[in-house]
């Protein structure tokens, strides 16, 4: 069982729609979770972090966290064709002092 | 403010061969992490460095190793190169009294190595 696991797409979305990505984790004792952006050829950079069950927004942005579950997503508002990227869930255990990534999801936003 | 540097951004070797790859932290932060990225995967943990010390590793082989000096840059060095290490390797810094639980990692640009 991966530690992090996401759907690989590609994900479709028209432009102005709501994009709807999801995440699970199998350790428990993770604490921090977050969502990084990765465009081709570069590389990722933090655009959502989320510690508590819950939503938290951020303009556009919306991370959901369900610790019950293990269970995390991110919801895009207003999709815009500069939101295509893959989309990258990791999750930190601040005990192992590291954060482990998902393969990914690759959106695409169509006009 | 210099973000995260890293060296050289392509490169290329045959299989057998030994590699080292150069990261220099973004200013301020004292922790190295570097992440092995194939494509059309995520990236993978190696491990971390702090205080010139491994302090955590992933799932990989000792060919991996690495170094920290004290102005906080650090080295990944491959040896016995095989096919499969073909990818981006990623260096990311932090702080360490924060990095994991604010997910604060800054990424460097990558160095892609391609083994033939």
């Amino acid at each position: 069982q991966k530690e992090v696991e996401q759907n690989s797409g590609p994900l479709s979305v028209p432009e102005g729609a709501i994009a709807s990505l999801n995440c699970t984790y199998s350790d428990r004792g993770s604490q921090s979770f977050f969502w990084y952006r990765q465009y081709s050829g570069k590389s990722p950079e933090l655009i959502m972090s989320i510690y508590s069950n819950g939503d938290k927004e951020d303009g556009r942005f919306t991370a959901q966290l369900n610790k019950a579950s293990q269970y995390v997503s991110l919801l895009i508002r207003d999709s815009q064709p500069s939101d295509s990227a893959t989309y990258l869930c990791a999750v930190g255990k601040s005990s192992a002092s590291k954060i482990i990534f998902g393969s990914g999801t690759r959106l695409s936003i169509r006009p | 403010d210099a973000g995260v540097t890293q060296s050289p951004t392509h490169l290329i070797k045959t299989r057998g061969q030994q590699v080292t790859l150069r990261c220099s932290p973004k200013s301020g932060h004292d922790t190295v992490s570097w992440y092995q990225q194939a494509l059309g995967q995520g990236p993978q943990f190696i491990f971390q460095y702090y205080e010139e010390e491994e302090r955590q590793r992933g799932n990989f082989p000792d060919r991996f190793s690495g170094h920290q000096f004290p102005n906080y840059s650090s080295e990944l060095n491959v040896n016995a190169l095989l096919l499969g290490d073909s990818a981006l390797y990623l260096c990311a810094s932090s702080l360490q009294t924060s990095g994991v639980l604010t997910g604060e990692l800054f990424f460097g640009e990558g160095s892609r190595l391609t083994v033939l």
